[in-house]
């Protein structure tokens, strides 16, 4: 299965600030997701991102809040745009393995303050 | 649209019980399933997967689930659960047909093992 660098692990930053998270896969994928982990809850999929298009938002999640790049088949960057408190959450980037199921990144642990 | 529901939220065993832990897909159509687990302070962990073909699937660790396509269910199971299973359980679903391939996650079941 895919080998998936995200970085940076952790951070902690002022609100009203922006954070770029950035996901290297070790093959090359399609698509690579983007997901949410609040405290204490489920993963909310936040957007899919395919190279040399746009990505593809899911309700409630908007570009200029989480504009996301796909220059290459293994790399993407999400960045969370004018952070405030409720953004404190882990986001993890995700590619399909094919037949293994999909492969998630370590997570990034955002706080904001 | 597609969802995945997780019945129970929170579950608290005795080491040696037996688990049933439900999951309901919403999708209709050809659907890949998944149950994730994710220990304390690690990461998401990949327990089994159904594709197609035999509807009984086992995974790592013991856990095992069954794909019942008339209850639209994918429960996993493990007859005899250990503290070490004390974790978050997440069952997720994906369009088999769809070239979209997004995963998308119940809301995760917090299963406690008593010693």
């Amino acid at each position: 299965s895919a080998v998936i660098s995200q970085k940076p692990s952790r951070d902690i930053c002022q609100r009203g600030t922006s954070l770029t998270i950035q996901c290297q896969v070790d093959s090359q994928v399609t698509m690579m997701f983007w997901y949410r982990q609040q405290p204490g809850q489920s993963l909310t999929l936040i957007a899919t991102a395919n190279q040399g298009s746009e990505a593809t938002y899911e309700s409630g999640f908007v570009i200029d809040k989480f504009p996301i790049s796909r220059p290459n088949l293994t790399f993407s960057t999400l960045t969370v745009s004018n952070m405030s408190p409720e953004d404190s959450s882990i986001y993890l980037c995700s590619v399909d393995s094919g037949g293994v199921g999909y492969t998630f990144g370590s997570g990034t642990r955002l706080t904001v303050v | 649209a597609q969802s995945v529901s997780q019945h129970n939220h929170h579950v608290i065993l005795s080491e040696a019980a037996s688990l049933e832990l439900g999951c309901n897909y919403s999708y209709g159509g050809t659907v890949n399933l998944f149950w994730y687990v994710q220990y304390p302070g690690q990461h998401l962990q990949l327990l089994l997967k159904y594709f197609s073909g035999d509807p009984l699937v086992k995974g790592i660790k013991g856990f095992e689930a069954e794909f019942i396509k008339s209850k639209f269910s994918f429960n996993l199971r493990k007859p005899s659960v250990q503290w070490s299973d004390t974790a978050e359980y997440f069952c997720a679903s994906r369009h088999g047909s769809s070239n979209t391939g997004k995963l998308i996650f119940g809301q995760g079941t917090t299963l406690q093992v008593k010693p």
